[in-house]
Formats: structure tokens, C-alpha cells, sequence
């Protein structure tokens, strides 16, 4: 399958900081990428949907100066946490869409996930 | 309504027997995409496989297999032989569009544990 990059896997930062996650599809061109938090034990939440060259589209009730999402080519998508405070901290994750188009298949892979700690 | 409900927290399977976990879906887009991902204690979501809403055949990769039952609109996913290592959360997930544009609609989870 396709292989999708997430960077860094565990971050520690004080509350008020900005941290920077990465998440790059590695053997295939994305013009789609999505960013998910889950909390323990539960679900993956759908944060928002990055375009390639536009605007990304936010989910309801996630606020769009908290989580800067970039997405400036075809193989990277950052999200940026704003002034991290510990009820940010969770795990985050990046999935890149691979069409295949003669196949009819759209399969969304998953990078391995960012722990984010604020303290 | 719960678009993707898996009504299972948690499984026991005895190793190499097969397991199957509950997966029913709810959506009005006729084109829609079925998918089952595996996600171990490390985190990382594993694509197990995937059933398009207009495929006539079961889905099969290796030992996993997808009982897709339109009508009754479940996906199960069947692991047979199963092993250690498939102890993990699973978790079913649906691609249809919503409010115009395509999105993907994740489960709650089932833990699996394969006991020796």
C-alpha cells in the first residue's frame, strides 16, 4: 500500500507555543489530505479536509486560528496547533486519499500519528 | 443517526480460529466506499481492505474478508486464522459525500484480543 509520512511522532510543548506537524505522502501525489484527532479510547474525529492550493475545509466546532492547515504541494499537508494549551493535547492524525481511478477506489492511508503533550 | 456503528467494544478469539466483527452503516449516496482499518497499541491506522458500494464480490485480502450485505447495509469483517498479532483496535469506516463533498465517517471501535 501507500505509504504516508507523519512528523514528529511525540512532541512535548509548553502551553502558549506553536507546534508544527508534517505529514507527507511518500509514493503517491495527494490532492487530498485529512487531519484527525482521537482521544484515548475512542473514535478518530475528522478535523478538517486539506486541498491542494486552497483553502482547507473545517469540520463544525473546529476553529480554523486554533488549526492552521497548509497544504502546499502535492505530497505535504501541515497543521499547525496555535498557542497549544493542555486541552489540545491529543493524538493527531494525517491521512493522504490515493485515487485510483481505473479502479474506482479511493483508500485513504494513515500516517502513524502525532502525540501532542502541552503542559 | 449514527452513520457507522459497531456494536461490539470488545472480542475474544481463541488463536487460529476466525472472528467476525459487526460493522452496519447508514447513508443515502448510492456511491459509497466500505473500509476496515487496524489500529495496534502504537497507534498507526493499518488499511486492512475496502468494498465499493457497486461491487458485486465479497472483498478478500489474504485473511481478511468483508461479508458485505447491501440490502441489510453491514459490512462485516471476517478475520479467519486468526494470531497474536491481530490483537488490536479495528475499526470499520464509510467514504459517501455529505454537504457536497466526500468524507470519511469512522466507527467507534472494537478491541480485539487473540488469546493463546
Amino acid at each position: 500500500g501507500a505509504v504516508v509520512s507523519q512528523h514528529p511522532s511525540w512532541v512535548i510543548c509548553k502551553s502558549g507555543t506553536s507546534v508544527k506537524i508534517e505529514c507527507r505522502s511518500l509514493d503517491f501525489q495527494a490532492t487530498t489530505m485529512f487531519w484527525y484527532r482521537q482521544f484515548p479510547k475512542q473514535s478518530l474525529m475528522l478535523m478538517a479536509t486539506s486541498n491542494e492550493g486552497s483553502k482547507a475545509t473545517y469540520e463544525q466546532g473546529v476553529e480554523k486560528d486554533k488549526f492552521l492547515i497548509n497544504h502546499a504541494s502535492l505530497t505535504l499537508s501541515t497543521l499547525t496547533v496555535t498557542s497549544a494549551h493542555p486541552e489540545d493535547s491529543s493524538f493527531y492524525i494525517c491521512s493522504a486519499r490515493e485515487i485510483l481511478a481505473l479502479l474506482a477506489k479511493n483508500i485513504q492511508y494513515f500516517g502513524a500519528g502525532t502525540r501532542l503533550s502541552v503542559l | 443517526a449514527q452513520k457507522i456503528t459497531q456494536t461490539q467494544p470488545g472480542m475474544f478469539v481463541q488463536e487460529k480460529e476466525a472472528v467476525t466483527l459487526d460493522c452496519t452503516y447508514d447513508t443515502s449516496d448510492p456511491s459509497y466506499g466500505l473500509f476496515w482499518y487496524k489500529q495496534p497499541s502504537s497507534g498507526e491506522m493499518i488499511f486492512l481492505i475496502y468494498q465499493g458500494s457497486y461491487d458485486q464480490q465479497n472483498a478478500t485480502e489474504g485473511r481478511y474478508s468483508l461479508n458485505f450485505q447491501k440490502a441489510r447495509k453491514s459490512a462485516n469483517l471476517v478475520i479467519s486464522a486468526s494470531q497474536l498479532g491481530d490483537s488490536a483496535m479495528y475499526f470499520c469506516a464509510m467514504r459517501d459525500t455529505s454537504g457536497g463533498y466526500q468524507k470519511v465517517t469512522f466507527g467507534t471501535g472494537t478491541k480485539l484480543q487473540v488469546i493463546p
